[in-house]
């Protein structure tokens, strides 16, 4: 099984900072790879997927990169909205998603 | 407009059973694998099971084997998961959720969720 560790668990920002997070893979997975958002409450909404390709309707500030077993999510510019949990999610082997980063104010 | 609605969903004793229910609508539900996927209040998130979009293909997390089962009926747009022996570690969050291909792929829809409580 492919497992998915993200960093960091938690992180404090606030509106306007850059954010990044990490997941790492336990083998290579090439682009195999998607983000999802989720808020308090509500279901996960998918964000990213092909390691780097935009959900349509996603804000042109959320942006995805890597390949093989390192990848990151980036906010390019924090906004209000975006205080959430963000899980990753390897496809490449059956199912697995990454222990989840919530974003919380600073 | 995609729709995934779970049903189902409820308070039952270690060891019993229950049968959670999604229905689909705004696809063609028969091109798409479906997936269970549950979350543990204020836990992250985890895969349970998928089906394969021609019914020909199952899968299941280790923690689930052997005492769940996930079917579909392609003609009425529903899917399904059976459980069985259910224990207090088995409380959570059940979303059905729509995969981007007839296997495999990403999950890119997700139902509101129905909540699974095992307690006596």
């Amino acid at each position: 099984d492919i497992q998915m560790t993200q960093s960091p668990s938690t992180l404090s920002a606030s509106v306007g900072d850059r954010v990044t997070i990490t997941c790492r893979a336990s083998q290579s997975m090439s682009t195999w790879l998607a983000w999802h958002q989720q808020k308090p409450g509500k279901a996960p909404k998918l964000l990213i997927y092909k390691a780097s390709t935009l959900e349509s309707g996603v804000p042109s500030r959320f942006s995805g990169s890597g390949s093989g077993t390192e990848f990151t999510l980036t906010i390019s510019s924090l906004q209000p909205d975006d205080f959430a949990t963000y899980y990753c999610q390897q496809y490449h082997s059956y199912w697995t998603f990454g222990q989840g980063t919530k974003v919380e104010i600073k | 407009e995609v729709q995934l609605v779970e049903s189902g969903g409820g308070l039952v004793q270690p060891g019993g059973s229950l049968r959670l229910s999604c229905a689909a609508s705004g696809i063609t539900f028969s091109n798409y694998a479906m997936s269970w996927v549950r979350q543990v209040p204020g836990k992250g998130l985890e895969w349970v099971s998928a089906i394969s979009a021609r019914n020909d293909s199952t899968y299941y997390a280790d923690s689930v084997k052997g005492r769940f089962t996930i079917s579909r009926d392609n003609s009425k747009s529903m899917l399904y998961l059976q459980m069985s022996s259910l224990r207090a570690e088995d409380t959570a969050v059940y979303y059905c959720a729509k995969t981007s291909s007839g296997w495999g792929g990403f999950t890119d829809c997700w139902g509101q969720g129905t909540l699974v409580t095992v307690s006596s």
